[in-house]
């Protein structure tokens, strides 16, 4: 079974543009969230997605954020326009059913290491 | 204010020895637990869980603990070996009243390195 894939790995842009990050969940997994690491500090929740709809987007940190995950497969995460605070690795993870139903654990993608100059 | 928190960010240990790492949570509004270990370049994966009915979870090596009337947790882990070295992130479930969608809170992570 393939695991949780997200692309690029690495991302390197400069203030003011946009950058467009992609995941791939685990086939079958409705349940896509988004993460975010930021200097080495905690893991910070973004969003939730159950299949194409957005479940929880308390994390998003403003609207230069946007999430899509059309037909409920992949999803994508766009920055635009992209500012320094935004440098980071930010986690894909899915889940069969959601975390609030027993202790299913996450699976998290290798991350995106966003760098914005 | 962060609610789940990792005080040492680094933790060196012998091989063989017992490796002890620490979480604090802020409130009771969790009722899961869990770890993640994580290494470099790659996303933390699943190692241990406890519900907040329990105070301990044993699995081979890894043993939770949980103390709630100190909002403490801990990760045991005996004996440790080289290949344990890693971030280990500590990360709490809140629960369904707070949480629609399950998602966890985590603290900082601590780096074990476990020297052969």
């Amino acid at each position: 079974e393939a695991g949780v894939t997200q692309f690029p790995s690495h991302s390197v842009i400069e203030k003011g543009q946009t950058v467009t990050l992609r995941c791939d969940p685990i086939s079958g997994h409705d349940n896509l969230y988004w993460y975010r690491r930021v200097m080495g500090k905690e893991i910070k929740f973004l969003l939730h997605f159950v299949k194409e709809s957005k479940q929880d987007e308390s994390g998003m940190p403003n609207n230069r954020f946007l999430a899509e995950r059309t037909g409920g497969t992949y999803s994508t995460l766009k920055v635009q326009p992209a500012e320094l605070e935004d440098s980071g690795v930010y986690f894909c993870a899915s889940s069969q059913v959601p975390q609030r139903q027993g202790s299913s654990p996450l699976h998290f993608g290798n991350g995106t290491r966003l760098t914005v100059t | 204010d962060q609610q789940v928190k990792q005080n040492s960010p680094s933790l060196s240990v012998q091989e063989g020895r017992i490796s002890i790492l620490n979480c604090d949570y802020t409130n009771s509004m969790f009722d899961y637990f869990l770890w993640y270990k994580k290494y470099p370049a790659e996303g933390p994966t699943f190692l241990i869980s406890i519900s907040s009915i329990k105070d301990k979870n044993e699995d081979g090596r890894f043993t939770v603990f949980l103390n709630k009337s100190a909002k403490h947790l801990s990760l045991h882990i005996v004996p440790s070996q080289p290949g344990d070295s890693a971030v280990y992130f500590c990360a709490a479930r809140p629960r369904p009243l707070y949480n629609q969608g399950g998602k966890l809170i985590f603290g900082q992570g601590t780096e074990l390195s476990v020297k052969p």
